[in-house]
């Protein structure tokens, strides 16, 4: 069974940078897979952020980033601002179908 | 702008189906791939299917297969989800989710509904 694994929980000061992975059990991630990652507040829907591993959407801010880290799909927040507390998730597509990691916390503190 | 407006929630009992309905406005419907992903209470997201709005063709997550069916009325740009056989489990919100263009190299999800919440109790 293929399980795609993002960090549980990351804590990171307002203004600092932090770097979010996604990983597969299948091994390295690579742009093949499409990751794309998502952001979702408490009691909303998720949304959107990156596509097809380093492509913004274009209501994304340019504090977000996404790249390939070290056989992972990562994203990084530069200048990270108290709003940006929420769960982010990636996604990676299969040939099944898409597969959600388990979400990461992010908490700005 | 793209929206994507779903249907008000349900109650169900064990072994009952449901039918959630998602209105897509802002675009051409039928140039975008749907996907269905649902949320259980304090739980991350799970892919449940995909649905060509052009020929209706439709892929399941093997987890869905056999109690769920995906359609669409290109005439009123509407997507339906029918999951039967609820059990307990069930109990979630599910989104409709808008995905790349068909016949796009790249594989995304951009837009979400709000979300549908079901519930299964007896």
């Amino acid at each position: 069974q293929t399980v795609v694994t993002q960090e549980p929980s990351v804590t990171v000061s307002p203004g600092g940078t932090v770097t979010l992975t996604c990983g597969s059990n299948t091994g390295a991630v690579t742009s093949s897979y499409s990751p794309n990652w998502f952001q979702q507040q408490p009691g909303q829907a998720p949304r959107a952020l990156i596509y097809s591993t380093t492509n913004r959407h274009s209501w994304t801010p340019a504090r977000f980033s996404g790249s390939l880290l070290r056989g992972k799909a990562a994203l990084t927040l530069s200048g990270v601002q108290p709003e940006d507390e929420a769960v982010y998730y990636c996604v990676l597509f299969f040939g099944g179908g898409p597969i959600f990691g388990g979400g990461t916390q992010l908490t700005v503190l | 702008q793209v929206q994507l407006v779903q249907s008000g929630a349900e109650v169900r009992k064990p072994w009952a189906s449901v039918r959630v309905s998602c209105k897509a406005s802002g675009y051409i419907f039928t140039d975008y791939y749907f996907h269905w992903v649902r949320q259980a209470p304090g739980q991350g997201l799970e892919w449940m299917g995909i649905i060509n709005p052009r020929g209706g063709h439709t892929t399941y997550s093997k987890k869905f297969q056999g109690r769920i069916t995906m359609t669409r009325d290109t005439s009123t740009s509407t997507l339906y989800m029918d999951l039967n056989s609820l059990r307990s489990e069930d109990t979630a919100l599910y989104y409709c989710a808008r995905g790349e263009a068909v016949g796009a190299n790249q594989r995304h999800i951009d837009h979400w509904g709000q979300g549908t919440l079901v519930t299964v109790s007896s």
